[in-house]
């Protein structure tokens, strides 16, 4: 059980459109989720915590109208990348948490991550 | 704010052999759960083993297992009869009162044959 799908694994685009990143949770309702960015060998920072009906809460130097995120459902979360530019190329991870029991331990469960290169 | 750090960019370890890697962590919090992640080349992330900051006793699952040290904010990783598919990037892991994950920068983790 615990499987967040992401979707799509890989996009190109070219400057100036917007991009649409799907993370569902397959097994399990979500109450939270959360997105991630990767750049090539660095770890993840967390760019924001997305709660189901509820507006998502930005980490710092975040831009909230660059990264639109909107959590609908218990299922489903998107990160919409608005008018992309190259250095918005990055690695771009989701997870979820929200099993009963889970949530108390803190569990994140992640998705297989979107490579996004903006040319 | 906490902060997690881990000392060692990368490691090496023979197969079968045994590997620690270090993570040390910084929080005034008293309730937390600290994680080891792997993340293969493929990218997934891979729950590797977690500990609350409440139990004494040390997590183990399988041939993984951790040493904490509560009051040394210290939270090792030990990789027993290391396998070929055991190499990854390992990332550590805190988690508090705010549920979100804060990472330490990952261990490169490298099995020769």
């Amino acid at each position: 059980g615990a499987v967040v799908s992401q979707h799509p694994s890989r996009v190109i685009c070219k400057s100036g459109t917007s991009v649409k990143i799907e993370c569902r949770s397959l097994d399990f309702q979500a109450t939270t989720m959360f997105w991630y960015r990767q750049f090539p060998k660095q770890s993840l920072m967390l760019m924001a915590t997305s709660n189901e009906g509820s507006k998502a809460t930005y980490e710092q130097g975040v831009e909230k109208d660059k990264f639109l995120i909107n959590h609908a459902s218990l299922t489903l979360s998107t990160l919409t990348v608005t008018s992309a530019h190259p250095e918005d190329s990055s690695f771009y991870i989701c997870s979820a948490s929200g099993l009963a029991g889970d949530i108390a331990k803190n569990i994140q469960y992640f998705g297989a991550g979107t490579r996004l290169s903006v040319l | 704010a906490q902060t997690v750090t881990q000392s060692q960019p990368e490691m090496s370890v023979q197969e079968a052999e045994t590997v620690t890697l270090s993570c040390t962590y910084d929080t005034s919090e008293s309730d937390y759960y600290l994680f080891w992640y792997k993340q293969p080349p493929s990218r997934q992330m891979i729950l590797v083993i977690r500990q609350e900051a409440y139990k004494q006793q040390n997590a183990t699952e399988n041939r993984f297992s951790v040493n904490f040290q509560k009051a040394a904010k210290s939270f090792s990783l030990k990789i027993s009869d290391s396998q070929l598919g055991d190499a990854a990037m390992y990332f550590c892991a805190y988690s508090g009162s705010q549920g979100n994950l804060i990472f330490g920068k990952g261990t490169k983790l490298s099995v020769k044959p």
